[in-house]
């Protein structure tokens, strides 16, 4: 149980374009999703904090403009990252809050996204 | 603002050897969970084990253990019986009980496992 999908697991686009990413929990309901940076040999960086049926709500630094979050039903929460560059290259990691499970975090399995 | 502290970048253990991972973590809350995940190379975030502040008694789930000192603010691993798939990054997390759901990660430890 508590097994969290994240599709696609690498994706390479052009500069200026924008990627989505999508998350799902598979085998429960997820109220809240949270999306993570992940810069090599580095631990996490919480981007936002993604609320079903509500707007996101972003860390520090985060520009919201560029990371759109949608969390539009209790399994799905969707990052958008728009006009990406270079710099947005990362491994982007997520993770859904199990209820059942006293509120931990379980995570996917991660997105490499590489701007050209 | 809570902080996870984890002291050692790198430890290495011999194979059915025993290794202990440290993490402090600073906090003015009484009721709160601490974590340990592991990332693995294919970067996976895995559950290892879990603890909740109010519990008294260490968390055990078959070869991990955790020793939890909550007036020392301290919440090691323990790995007994080391494995090579237990090669990975070590992550400590700490989330607090009211408000925030955000977990607060310390910066990790790289465990090598010698065969």
């Amino acid at each position: 149980g508590a097994v969290v999908s994240q599709h696609p697991s690498w994706v390479i686009c052009k500069s200026g374009t924008s990627v989505k990413i999508e998350c799902r929990s598979l085998d429960f309901q997820a109220t809240t999703m949270f999306w993570y940076r992940q810069f090599p040999k580095q631990s996490l960086m919480l981007m936002a904090t993604s609320n079903e049926g509500s707007k996101a709500t972003y860390e520090q630094g985060v520009e919201k403009d560029k990371f759109l979050i949608n969390h539009a039903s209790l399994t799905l929460s969707t990052l958008t990252v728009t006009s990406a560059h270079p710099e947005d290259s990362s491994f982007y990691i997520c993770s859904a809050r199990a209820w059942l499970a006293g509120g931990t975090q379980f995570f996917g399995p991660g997105t490499r996204l590489t701007v050209l | 603002a809570q902080t996870v502290t984890q002291s050692q970048p790198e430890m290495s253990v011999q194979e059915a050897e025993t290794v202990t991972l440290s993490c402090t973590y600073d906090t003015s809350e009484s009721d709160y969970y601490l974590f340990w995940y592991k990332q693995p190379p294919s970067r996976q975030m895995i559950l290892v084990i879990r603890q909740e502040a109010y519990k008294q008694q260490n968390a055990t789930e078959n070869r991990f253990s955790v020793n939890f000192q909550k007036a020392a603010k301290s919440f090691s691993l323990k790995i007994s019986d080391s494995q090579l798939g237990d090669a990975a990054m070590y992550f400590c997390a700490y989330r607090g009980q009211g408000g925030s759901e955000k977990l607060v990660f310390g910066k990790g430890t790289k465990l090598t496992v010698n065969p």
